[in-house]
Formats: C-alpha cells, structure tokens, sequence
C-alpha cells in the first residue's frame, strides 16, 4: 500500500512551459484534491474532484487543469509556467470527501525561472 | 471570512520539555477541526480530527483540546523528542470550495 505518490519530486521550468504533476492513490479514495503551499501561508486548494469524471475548481484555479479519468489518478496540468507557480504542490486524498482525514503525497517542488 | 489563526509562528524548546501550540478559528458552518505534522519537505501528516461535539483527542504524546464556543484549539506535546521537530498546521472544516482553511503553521524546533 503505497498511499498517495506524486511525481517528480522536483522540477525546473521556463517560462512558457508545460508540464504535468503526476498524482496516484491506491487507497480507493474518491476524493483528491491539489494544493499549493508557498512561504508564509497556508496550503491553498488548486482543483478538487469528488470522483471519476468530475473536477471543480478551488480558490486559487488559473493556469492550473486538471482532469480524473480513473478513480487512482488525478493530474494536475501548468498550461504555460509562469515565476508566480514557484511552489510546492501537494496532491491529497480522502474517503467520504473533505470531511475525514486527508492522506497528503511527498510533495513536488516546482521552480519556474 | 473563513480564517485560522495559528500561534506562535515559531517555537524552540529543548528535548524533553512539553509545550502547547494554539490556533484560533472562525469558520462557518464549523463540522471539524484537524492537526497535521509536517516534517521539512515532506506532506502533511494527520495527528487528530475532533468535532464539534469533542473536547479532546489523543495521539501518542500529542493531545488536542477543541473548545468550539470560543472557537479554539490547542495542540499540547508531551516529553518533546528532536523527532517533534516540524511545522504543525490546524485546519478547519467548514466553508471554502472544499470547505477546508489551513492555518499557516507553527514551526515547532527541538534542541538537545
């Protein structure tokens, strides 16, 4: 049971880039949730999903899609990088929603020059 | 607005002494209140969940006491080890897309 993995662990991108955070559950959790963590705040919630085939946006959404195909799978797309999602990002999972407890991934360390 | 307020920011204690962390809340509709350990550069971890119905929780030598009419809680750490180093965050069910407001932390030092 490997529990919420996320990859890679770190990345460098340019400015204009793409890229994707990979996200995996193997605790058929059907809700997952990406989060960003920056210095001095509090985590701040990306994109959420609630199951296979539906996502919703969260507080901080733009430049960021996300699709769930699978109920294991939950990534998280940057269309085109920008300096200002220099983070770490944070893939969560839970059963029976944001209601009780969320298991977190290792974490993915983005920089963006 | 949905807030959590942590204190202090930071906290140095030497190994083996005990030490409380506090957070505030306003969050509405309130259902649940969490604290998680953050070890440096790895995900958060969960420590205790408590409702509004319960006053505290245990979990090893970490102990959390929920007052929901003040609208406060507290993380209490027994007899520290250098392992407690690390950031602790509340969180706050109730409110929000997910309906989850993260505190920004307390980053809690051991020292021998």
């Amino acid at each position: 049971n490997a529990g919420v993995t996320q990859t890679p662990k770190f990345q460098v991108l340019k400015t204009g880039q793409s890229m994707t955070l990979q996200c995996a559950q193997d605790m058929n959790h059907e809700y997952m949730s990406w989060y960003r963590q920056d210095p001095g705040m509090g985590l701040r919630l990306i994109h959420y999903s609630v199951g296979a085939g539906i996502t919703d946006q969260g507080e901080v959404p733009n430049g960021y899609n996300v699709s769930r195909s699978t109920t294991e799978d939950f990534p998280l797309r940057l269309l085109s990088a920008a300096p200002s999602q220099t983070s770490v990002y944070f893939c969560a999972s839970s059963y029976g929603g944001s209601y009780n407890e969320q298991f977190f991934g290792p974490g993915t360390r983005l920089t963006v020059l | 607005k949905n807030q959590v307020e942590q204190s202090p920011q930071s906290l140095i204690i030497l190994e083996g002494k005990n030490c409380t962390l506090q957070c505030n809340y306003t969050v509405s509709p309130f259902s649940n209140l969490r604290w998680y350990k953050q070890d440096t550069g790895r995900g958060p971890v969960s420590l205790t969940i408590m409702t509004f119905s319960e006053n505290t929780k245990s979990n090893g030598r970490y102990t959390a006491t929920l007052d929901a009419d003040t609208k406060q809680s507290s993380l209490h750490i027994t007899a520290s080890q250098l392992s407690d180093s690390a950031s602790y965050i509340c969180v706050a069910k109730g409110g929000g897309a997910d309906g989850l407001t993260f505190g920004k932390g307390t980053h809690l030092i051991i020292q021998p």
